[in-house]
């Protein structure tokens, strides 16, 4: 069974202090590693696309790494507006559907 | 882009009637939708994998016979939800995957509040 945890549950960063969320994960065969942004009463933003150990993807301020058990997404010098809980998910090379992490919220604080 | 609609995106019921949500695809076509159920401050739950021409696939709990689903086209797929009670109440979600694509794309979500 395929699983995904994320750590920490809740962070507090002043604007501009730079930091790192974590995703670790258990599949039998990794199609691919996915982190979303959710802001309260919307659906999930599509962020990022990790295939393999090594793979790196930037947008912005947010950086996303993967290695063979965990994913890490860098935030540096956040800003008030990157505030939101943060998702990653997993999808094995069995089906096509995500297993998600409970997620992390981040509050950025001016 | 991307974009995936939901509509209602707010809808207050009595218990023991049906409520049906729509989930498009507005810019891409979708073979294969998601329909996801989140509760407060918890992560995504899958509740189904709608296919487009065929019957959709349950995870395990979820009651076949209380959600219906049905996906009739490339873009639109619908859940049902019947005879919906006060435990129904939660905040549904779909996705579509572009084909061809690995990726999710979600709709803004739909909050059911079942009275």
């Amino acid at each position: 069974e395929d699983q995904v945890t994320q750590s920490p549950e809740a962070l507090r960063l002043q604007e501009g202090e730079s930091s790192s969320l974590n995703c670790s994960y258990t599949v039998s065969g990794l199609r691919g590693l996915f982190w979303y942004r959710q802001d309260p009463g919307k659906g999930p933003e599509f962020l990022f696309t990790l295939y393999s150990a090594g793979e790196e993807k930037e947008k912005e301020r947010l950086k996303a790494t993967l290695t063979k058990k965990e994913s890490f997404l860098h935030i540096t010098a956040p800003k008030p507006e990157d505030s939101a809980t943060y998702l990653c998910a997993v999808m094995d090379t069995g089906r096509r559907a995500l297993t998600f992490g409970s997620g992390t919220r981040l509050q950025v604080q001016p | 882009g991307a974009v995936v609609s939901q509509h209602p995106s707010r809808v207050i019921c009595k218990s023991g009637t049906s409520v049906k949500i729509e989930c498009r695809s507005l810019d891409f076509q979708a073979t294969t939708m998601f329909w996801y159920r989140q509760f407060p401050k918890q992560s995504l739950m899958l509740m189904a994998t709608s296919n487009e021409g065929s019957k959709a696939t349950y995870e395990q709990g979820v009651e076949k016979d209380k959600f219906l689903i049905n996906h009739a086209s490339l873009t639109l797929s619908t859940l049902t939800v019947t005879s919906a009670h006060p435990e129904d109440s939660s905040f549904y979600i779909c996705s579509a995957r572009k084909d061809g694509g690995n990726e999710q794309f979600f709709g803004p979500g739909t909050r059911l509040t079942v009275l």
